[in-house]
């Protein structure tokens, strides 16, 4: 299984909105309504932001939305804050079953 | 609230197998609302799924590590163990324990994390 396709990096700007993108194919991604995003900080362990593709689990900002469009999924931050600065993997159901993350972006903060 | 502690050697020699633990307190290992996890980090690197067990023994695998991987349950000590055989350094990484959910769709929460080494 290859990894998802993620952007090495992004940056914004605090208040702005940030978009991180992840491409996969029809056998994760585009074939199931199973995408997820973790945020990361250095250091750190993952932590679930995004579960099925636009869900936030309990306790998690309303600034951070996901979306999907075929075989390409997104994170959007909105209002982005200087906090947010840190790396976020999108990860795939796929048909196997398994689990193939993205390759990580490291979201600066300006 | 569940929690989970991974615990096991931090250094490992090529060739040998790396067996880690991963401890869950707050809850049951044999609850249906879960699959138990590995996933792992080498360091400076993205992250990368392992395999995954449900209570029932039923367990699913990365196929790049699936012949080397050994995952298995101790529901007397509330456990949930790795094996990797056959190490190379290219397996030196934070190896976290993880709960999935219960359709093995998303990684619901993670342990702290353990890193090991493999080194002579």
């Amino acid at each position: 299984q290859s990894a998802l396709t993620q952007p090495a990096s992004v940056s914004g700007y605090p208040g702005q909105s940030i978009t991180i993108s992840c491409t996969g194919t029809s056998s994760d991604v585009g074939g199931y309504n199973y995408v997820s995003w973790h945020q990361q900080y250095p250091g750190r362990a993952p932590k679930l932001m995004i579960f099925d593709v636009t869900n936030r689990p309990s306790g998690v900002s309303s600034r951070f939305s996901g979306s999907k469009s075929g075989n390409t999924a997104s994170l959007t931050i909105s209002g982005l804050q200087a906090e947010d600065e840190a790396e976020y993997y999108c990860t795939s159901y796929t048909s196997s079953p398994t689990l193939v993350f993205g390759g990580g972006t490291k979201l600066t903060v300006l | 609230q569940l929690q989970l502690q991974e615990s096991g050697p931090g250094l490992v020699k090529p060739s040998e197998t790396l067996s880690l633990t991963c401890t869950v307190s707050g809850g049951s290992i044999t609850t249906s609302d879960y699959y138990w996890g590995w996933i792992r980090q080498p360091p400076g690197k993205g992250l990368e799924w392992i395999g995954s067990i449900y209570y029932a023994a039923k367990t699913y695998s990365n196929p790049s590590l699936k012949s080397r991987i050994s995952i298995f349950i101790d529901t007397s000590k509330n456990q949930f163990s790795l094996r990797l055989s056959s190490v190379t350094a290219a397996d030196t990484a934070v190896y976290y324990c993880a709960t999935l959910s219960r359709w093995l769709t998303y990684i619901e929460s993670w342990g702290q994390g353990t890193l090991v080494t493999v080194s002579p």
